[in-house]
């Protein structure tokens, strides 16, 4: 079973309007976190923002928030006022902590694309 | 501050040959990983180590591959006897290491591999 999830290979975004990116994922571990990174054109991947299993808020980094519901395992990222700029591939990706693995699982990624 | 760095950018070479490439983390990253993407997926975790001792390592790690962090600084990635499925984006991340969960992974721009 795939432990990461994107189902979204590709979104379209108004400039200026918020869009939302989905990620499901599976796990049996108790602790583990998530992570979204952005990978522009040019290659580098670009970490965004991370959610802990435990962490009761949902997290925000700037532009940037996730919403996390636990019981369902999602994670999605939400960006709001979309720019220019933001058009890249978007990557899901899970550590899982409770054999002490550091090995981040990623997603197949969605592409961005903000239409101005 | 200066973020991960990988050389070569671009590496062709021919089927057969041998390959290695350099990794450099951001300075007092104690934590260094390697990972594989190919085109349209996710990067794929190869092997990670904390200063010089070698962790972790992936199934994908065949024989032919082998990783260095001789110094607790720089690493290489060597790859022998290059077949044409090893044409990929060779990822390069580092982390603090300095304890908690988080410990986020910062990438490097990759170094972009085609075997003829």
């Amino acid at each position: 079973a795939q432990k990461i999830t994107q189902t979204q290979p590709g979104m379209f975004v108004q400039e200026k309007e918020a869009v939302t990116l989905d990620c499901t994922y599976d796990t049996s571990d108790q602790s583990y976190g998530l992570f979204w990174y952005k990978q522009p054109s040019s290659g580098e991947m670009i970490f965004l923002i991370y959610q802990g299993s435990y962490d009761e808020q949902n997290a925000t980094e700037g532009r940037y928030s996730l919403n996390f519901q636990k019981a369902r395992k999602s994670a999605n990222l939400v960006i709001s006022a979309s720019q220019l700029g933001d058009s890249a591939m978007y990557f899901c990706a899970m550590r899982e902590f409770d054999m002490g693995r550091r090995a981040l699982t990623f997603g197949s990624g969605t592409r961005l694309q903000v239409q101005p | 501050d200066t973020g991960v760095s990988q050389n070569p950018r671009h590496k062709i070479t021919k089927r057969g040959q041998n390959v290695t490439f350099r990794c450099d983390p951001i300075s007092e990253h104690n934590r260094l990983y390697w990972y594989r993407q190919t085109l349209g997926q996710g990067p794929e975790f190869l092997t990670y180590f904390q200063n010089e001792a070698q962790l972790e390592k992936s199934r994908l790690l065949s024989d032919r591959f082998s990783a260095e962090r001789p110094k607790g600084s720089f690493s290489t990635l060597e790859i022998q006897r290059t077949e044409q499925g090893d044409s990929a984006m060779y990822l390069c991340a580092s982390s603090l290491g300095s304890g908690g969960n988080t410990d986020t992974q910062y990438f490097g721009p990759g170094t972009r591999l085609t075997v003829l």
